[in-house]
């Protein structure tokens, strides 16, 4: 079977730091990838960590250790755009299906 | 230029009755996929497709049948619809193989009543 544990909601002021972290169980892996939805809006890709150690993308970095089965999402310099549902997702099938993380409500605040 | 349309974006229908949602997208990818988003956001993948062939059916229903007519279109028809088939429809694409970025398209929302 297939799971993956992240927090369901997180606070953090404009500005600020916040880490979102996914552990996972799963069959098969060959990554894991971050997602950002906005309410009422589609997924959007942020990054993917095939190998373990720290990809950064701007304000965004995701990181990765396979031997521990764990992984998170680092977002800097806080924006009130960033507020939205962030979604980790294992690739558990050469890339033909994502199985996702259940998603953390990110509300930042003034 | 929109990479992943989907239509309608909203549909609502009575139990029991047949619908379709329509996708297709411009940006040349092999693989296309249909998620669906329950009212808790859980996001769950349905079918993948690579080059019009079906490759993941997660445990779907026979009630929910994708077409691929040709590799920019997959389509998904629902035969008698259930209460619980309430939820959001994504489409998406990408490019064969690990670690692709997926480009969704901008859902549909189906109500059945």
């Amino acid at each position: 079977g297939q799971s993956l544990e992240q927090p369901s909601e997180v606070t953090a002021v404009e500005g600020a730091i916040v880490q979102i972290n996914c552990t996972y169980q799963t069959s098969g892996f060959y990554g894991l990838s971050w997602y950002q939805q906005h309410d009422g809006g589609a997924p959007t890709f942020l990054s993917y960590n095939a190998l373990d150690g720290l990809e950064e993308t701007g304000r965004f970095s995701s990181f990765l250790s396979r031997s521990d089965s764990y992984g998170y999402l680092l977002l800097q310099e806080l924006q009130m755009k960033d507020s939205a549902s962030y979604f980790c997702a294992v690739d558990s099938n050469s890339g033909y299906a994502l199985n996702f993380g259940k998603g953390t409500s990110l509300l930042v605040t003034p | 230029d929109t990479a992943v349309s989907q239509t309608p974006k909203y549909l609502v229908t009575q139990m029991g009755n047949d619908k379709s949602i329509k996708c297709e997208q411009n940006l040349g990818h092999d693989t296309m996929y249909w998620y669906k988003q329950d009212s808790k956001k859980f996001l769950k993948i349905m079918f993948s497709y690579n080059n019009k062939e079906l490759i993941i059916n997660e445990t779907v229903p026979n009630r929910f049948s994708p077409k691929s007519p040709d590799k920019a279109h997959l389509n998904l028809h629902i035969n008698s619809l259930e209460l619980g088939d309430s939820a959001v429809y994504f489409c998406a694409s990408s490019p064969s193989g690990t670690g692709s970025e997926q480009f969704f398209g901008p859902g549909t929302r189906l109500t059945v009543l």
